[in-house]
């Protein structure tokens, strides 16, 4: 099944222990990207990769750091969290060329941090 | 100015009804357009995209584009209790880069 799969779904931590949240597709999406959706606020971009090795800043970067060593995986980088990083995140990809099928997106991970 | 402005809502129609949601963005480059429908605590889904001004239509689900006012629109025809949900307006800027509105919130009520 073509799909985005992140990990972990819940996870509450502590102020200033690093975390990462992992996101990989199966679909051989060149595009990837982070989104966090707050109340209000809407979907918005942190950072986002066109292919391996090519990562860039989104809109809300600060804070956050990306990779992108292999072509299925994403994982987004927390190094030292604060409470204003309690957020919902979303993995999602796409083909790049193929707007028609917009954004795959993966399940969402929901962070606290006290 | 907002980049994607959508009315958050929330929009309640009686069962069976039209819905009508709204959305005007300000690039007026963008080229495609979408509309993503959100269960709470769920992600995104994709409903439609759009490209070309005019109407398409995908079952209970017609998109509506104007890109000289810079106005694109969902309507859900019959609408349903299922349909109750956040639907995410998102326009693309530059290469693949979408850009969502905060949503406007569907209340069907039977």
């Amino acid at each position: 099944e073509a799909q985005v799969t992140q990990n972990p779904r819940y996870l509450i931590t502590v102020t200033g222990k690093k975390l990462t949240v992992t996101c990989s597709q199966n679909m051989n999406h060149e595009y990837m990207s982070w989104y966090r959706q707050d109340p209000g606020l809407g979907l918005r971009q942190i950072y986002y990769s066109m292919n391996v090795e090519v990562t860039d800043k989104g809109d809300v970067p600060e804070g956050y750091k990306v990779s992108r060593k292999e072509k299925r995986n994403f994982p987004l980088i927390l190094e030292s969290p604060s409470p204003n990083q309690t957020s919902l995140y979303f993995c999602a990809s796409s083909l790049l060329g193929r707007d028609e099928d917009g954004y795959t997106f993966g399940s969402g991970t929901r962070l606290t941090v006290v | 100015q907002k980049e994607v402005e959508q009315n958050s809502g929330p929009l309640s129609v009686p069962e069976g009804a039209i819905a009508s949601l709204n959305c005007t963005y300000s690039d007026r480059g963008s080229q495609s357009f979408f509309w993503y429908r959100q269960y709470s605590g769920k992600s995104p889904e994709l409903i439609m995209s759009i490209y070309s001004n005019g109407d398409k239509e995908d079952g209970r689900f017609t998109a509506q584009l104007n890109k000289a006012s810079q106005y694109v629109s969902l309507l859900i025809r019959d609408s349903q209790p299922s349909d109750s949900a956040t639907y995410l307006c998102a326009v693309t800027v530059g290469t693949d880069k979408l850009i969502f509105g905060t949503g406007t919130r569907l209340q069907v009520f039977p």
